[in-house]
């Protein structure tokens, strides 16, 4: 089945590092995907990794994917306080072009 | 550029009442997609569409309907409002590429039956 997992909450001191993880099911996902989302806004991409990837870097962002163990994380470096949002784990799947999402990870950034 | 853009914003209806919530995306997308989100939860797919003309069920459609009569709008409409359907509404829209399907969203429509 699909079904995708998140913690519900992280904090963060300003200035350290986040990491969210996502456990997901779906053996047959192409994609994985990490959203953030603002309050009283929509989702924005934050970034992608390909399933045959293992690591993907973007300026702060580091998102790993462990595809034995179907767990995604997302690493934010040097964290401020424009980062605190949810952010969604969602994965794709390549047959019908839909996301399954997570709950999501409210993360809030202590100054 | 304006991308997704959804409206209303906000919406407060009775039970029993219906009402469409409208969506257009202007990025020539083929993909739409029309997404609920409750309180403390991921987003779940109502419907959504490959194209003109094509649309096809998601997750959770009851006490839903859409239609896709141009590559540009995609509509929800709600006929019977439930407080079960009180809940923020994302309007989404995507294309193929070779990097993966890329989804942008709308603002969201929040809407409150009562």
């Amino acid at each position: 089945g699909e079904d995708v997992e998140q913690s519900l909450f992280l904090s963060v001191r300003e200035g350290d590092s986040s990491v969210i993880n996502c456990t997901y099911t779906d053996s047959s996902s192409t994609y994985l995907y990490w959203y953030k989302q603002e309050p009283g806004a929509g989702l924005q991409l934050l970034t992608y990794i390909f399933s045959n990837m293992d690591m993907k870097q973007d300026q702060r962002l580091t998102v790993l994917l462990n595809k034995k163990d179907k767990h995604l994380s997302l690493r934010i470096a040097d964290t401020q306080t424009g980062d605190s949002a949810i952010y969604f784990c969602a994965e794709g799947l390549d047959s019908s072009y839909k996301l399954i999402f997570g709950s999501g990870t409210r993360l809030l950034v202590r100054p | 550029n304006a991308g997704v853009t959804q409206t209303p914003k906000f919406r407060i209806l009775k039970i029993g009442q219906s009402m469409t919530l409208q969506c257009t995306q202007d990025m020539n997308h083929n993909y739409m997609y029309w997404y609920r989100q409750d309180p403390g939860m991921g987003l779940k797919l109502i419907y959504y569409s490959v194209g003109a003309g094509i649309t096809d069920k998601g997750e959770v459609p009851n006490g839903y309907n859409v239609s896709r009569s141009t590559t540009e709008d995609f509509p929800l409409r709600l006929e019977l409002a439930a407080p079960s359907q009180t809940s923020v509404y994302f309007c989404a829209s995507s294309y193929t590429t070779g990097s993966g399907n890329t989804i942008y969203f709308g603002e969201g429509s929040w809407l409150t039956v009562v």
